[in-house]
């Protein structure tokens, strides 16, 4: 499968617990991106690289969330200290810089207790 | 006031017939614009692009006005299967912005 794949497809944590997810994107994608999204909402953009390069952050993502793409290939996304207002379901999606159309994984479901 | 504003319906049809859904945006500097289609439970994926002269895909088509900010997908002959939520993308800078979906319940 050539698509992009997200690591957990579910996680469940308890509150105060730190939480670690990953992206692979489709390989000869150069822009990556993480969404947020809940139930009856569109996805929410958290951030995106370009290769290895964190070009843009949200201004709504806390200081607990932080992102990486080392080497420009997977990005891991984790959560510190986790609250309940963090569950939601986290999308990974790659596109190619000459092209804005976005390929989405399947997302990672998190829901903290 | 959101970036992206859709009807969020649902929008309950019965098979083969048109349905209408609009979208309007607030970033008159926005370039590009999509409709994505998201079945429950599952990833969004790209329905199709919509352009200045307005494109067609089989029995999808979609309009764009710049003037009014406004973009509209149509859909002719429904079928049971194009039973989702239809999402309203539109670029601001280097991201997609989302609306929060229209969904769309096609029944026989």
């Amino acid at each position: 499968d050539t698509g992009v794949s997200q690591d957990p497809r579910h996680k469940i944590t308890k509150r105060g617990q730190n939480v670690t997810f990953r992206c692979d994107p489709i390989s000869e994608h150069n822009r990556l991106y993480w969404y947020r999204q809940t139930l009856g909402q569109g996805p929410e953009f958290l951030t995106y690289f370009q290769n290895e390069a964190q070009l843009e952050k949200s201004r709504l993502l806390s200081d607990r969330f932080s992102a990486e793409r080392p080497k420009g290939s997977f990005s891991t996304l984790e959560i510190q200290r986790t609250e309940q207002g963090d569950s939601a379901m986290y999308l990974c999606a790659s596109s190619l810089v000459r092209d804005e159309k976005l390929f989405f994984g399947s997302g990672t479901q998190l829901s903290v207790l | 006031r959101k970036e992206v504003e859709q009807d969020p319906g649902p929008f309950n049809v019965p098979e083969g017939a048109t349905v209408a859904f609009n979208c309007t945006y607030s970033n008159s500097a926005s370039q590009s614009f999509f409709w994505y289609r998201q079945d429950c439970r599952k990833e969004p994926k790209l329905l199709m692009s919509v352009y200045s002269s307005g494109n067609e895909d089989g029995r999808f088509t979609a309009q764009l006005n710049r003037a009014s900010q406004y973009i509209s997908l149509l859909i002719r002959d429904s079928k049971l299967s194009d039973s989702a939520t239809y999402l309203c993308v539109v670029n601001s800078g280097n991201k997609l912005v989302f609306g929060a979906g229209t969904i769309l319940r096609v029944k026989s």
